[in-house]
């Protein structure tokens, strides 16, 4: 099945940073989305996103399915930004969302 | 519109005893998943439903695990027995169809085995 690597695996940033997680994929794929699992274990949609570029508010992602890697920005980190977040990815041909391991991000007050 | 509704929310149970876990989907989402997220990892997808029919249940423990999605809507995960290393999040999620494959993911079941 594919895989899916995400760096850093810890990132503490002072409140006000901008940051920038990484997730790279073994495969192509036809799915890939971002998540934000909060302090309380609930997964949270950022991104559908198995191209291309999107922003929502002070986030964006963008994905270059040809060099096989999705990064997601934070501009102007929050204390509500802290928590972990997942890179998930699919292809048809295993039709199995992969999950990384994820990136822990702290954004101190 | 309401999310993925999954209940309990925590459970906590002494080895060797059975477990239930329900999900109620999105309305309209055919497609329902079941994964177990164990800690400090992504989430393993366990069994994937398109209405009825279990069409992926390959990371299922089948000696312990199973599940049923009646009426093609809400779905239950059950455990007999349960053991020690089955302590983990249980996370429902649920898609439009197999064809439009974004995922929305119901709060969890946190279970415990003690």
């Amino acid at each position: 099945g594919i895989q899916v690597e995400q760096s850093p695996p810890d990132l503490i940033l002072q409140e006000g940073a901008n940051s920038t997680l990484r997730c790279n994929f073994s495969d192509s794929v036809n799915n890939l989305q971002w998540f934000h699992q909060n302090p309380w274990g609930q997964l949270i949609n950022l991104f559908y996103i198995p191209s291309g570029t999107k922003q929502n508010g002070r986030l964006s992602a963008t994905t270059v399915a040809t060099e096989r890697y999705s990064s997601l920005y934070i501009s102007s980190s929050q204390t509500t930004d802290s928590g972990v977040y997942f890179c998930a990815a699919l292809n048809f041909g295993n039709e199995k969302l992969t999950f990384g391991t994820g990136t822990r991000l702290t954004i101190i007050p | 519109e309401a999310g993925v509704v999954q209940s309990p929310r925590y459970k906590i149970i002494e080895k060797k005893q059975p477990v239930a876990f329900w999900c109620n989907p999105i309305s309209g989402h055919n497609t329902l998943y079941w994964y177990r997220q164990n800690l400090g990892q992504g989430p393993e997808l366990l069994i994937r439903y398109e209405n009825e029919e279990a069409v992926d249940d390959s990371q299922l423990p089948k000696d312990r695990f199973s599940a049923e999605r009646l009426k093609g809507v809400d779905s239950t995960l059950k455990i007999q027995p349960a053991e020690l290393g089955d302590s983990a999040v249980y996370l429902c999620a649920s898609s439009l169809s197999r064809n439009s494959y974004e995922q929305y993911f119901g709060p969890g079941t946190r279970l415990t085995v003690t």
